[in-house]
């Protein structure tokens, strides 16, 4: 079974740092893959997703993430954080055939301080 | 740009009551789910929907829970008797084609007294 790991529940970084999110997945061939960002009372919103091609895919907001096949990795990156990137943020993965249903890890809740 | 709608936002309701939560998918696209996320948990998947029936659902969608896809623009989820547990954020996502991104609407909020 599909399976979504966000080893951090809770990161703190300071407005102007990069950040890293990190999120492993488990899935038996070469799934589809998104990073959601949901704001405090607020629905899903799409950051990023990668289907194929380019390992490296670049989303809004300056976020960009990173396909990694040998580590079963797809960590979310940003060079420098604004105080407006506090939220919630999950990594998601889907099968590439058929009707399967987004599976999602735990989430990373991102507190920026200034 | 087009967006997923969901209404009520937020609906409150006593146990064993019904609820129906509605939603709006984007107009051209063709596959519907619901998830639902539990204060402080992970979202889950419930079901999803494609040619006005059922093509998956979860563990988590018995016999209480129905979806409708009653006319040519809503999406229903309907719960007959509500419990204490089922009070979630409970959000509606469209796609156009199954393996494609989907969207997610705001969410509505269901506490159950």
């Amino acid at each position: 079974a599909q399976s979504v790991t966000q080893p951090d529940i809770h990161i703190t970084v300071s407005e102007g740092a990069s950040l890293e999110l990190r999120c492993n997945y488990s899935y038996g061939a070469t799934p589809y893959l998104f990073w959601y960002v949901q704001s405090p009372g607020q629905g899903l919103q799409l950051l990023l997703k990668y289907f194929s091609g380019d390992t490296l895919v670049q989303g809004i907001k300056g976020f960009e993430a990173e396909f990694k096949r040998s580590q079963s990795s797809f960590n979310l990156r940003k060079p420098s954080v604004h105080w407006s990137d506090a939220a919630e943020y999950f990594c998601a993965v889907v099968g590439n055939s058929g009707n399967t249903p987004l599976v999602f890890g735990k989430g990373t809740r991102l507190s920026v301080i200034a | 740009e087009p967006e997923v709608t969901q209404t009520p936002s937020h609906q409150v309701t006593q146990m064993g009551q019904e609820v129906i939560l509605r939603c709006v998918p984007i107009s051209n696209h063709l596959y519907f789910y619901w998830y639902r996320q539990i204060l402080g948990q992970k979202v889950e998947f419930l079901v999803s929907f494609y040619n006005n029936e059922i093509s998956e659902k979860s563990e988590i969608f018995d016999d209480q829970f129905s979806v409708e896809r009653p006319d040519g623009s809503n999406f229903t989820l309907k719960i007959r008797s509500t419990k204490l547990e089922d009070s979630a954020m409970y959000f509606c996502a469209s796609s156009l084609v199954a393996t494609d991104t989907q969207y997610f609407g705001p969410g509505t909020r269901l506490t159950v007294l």
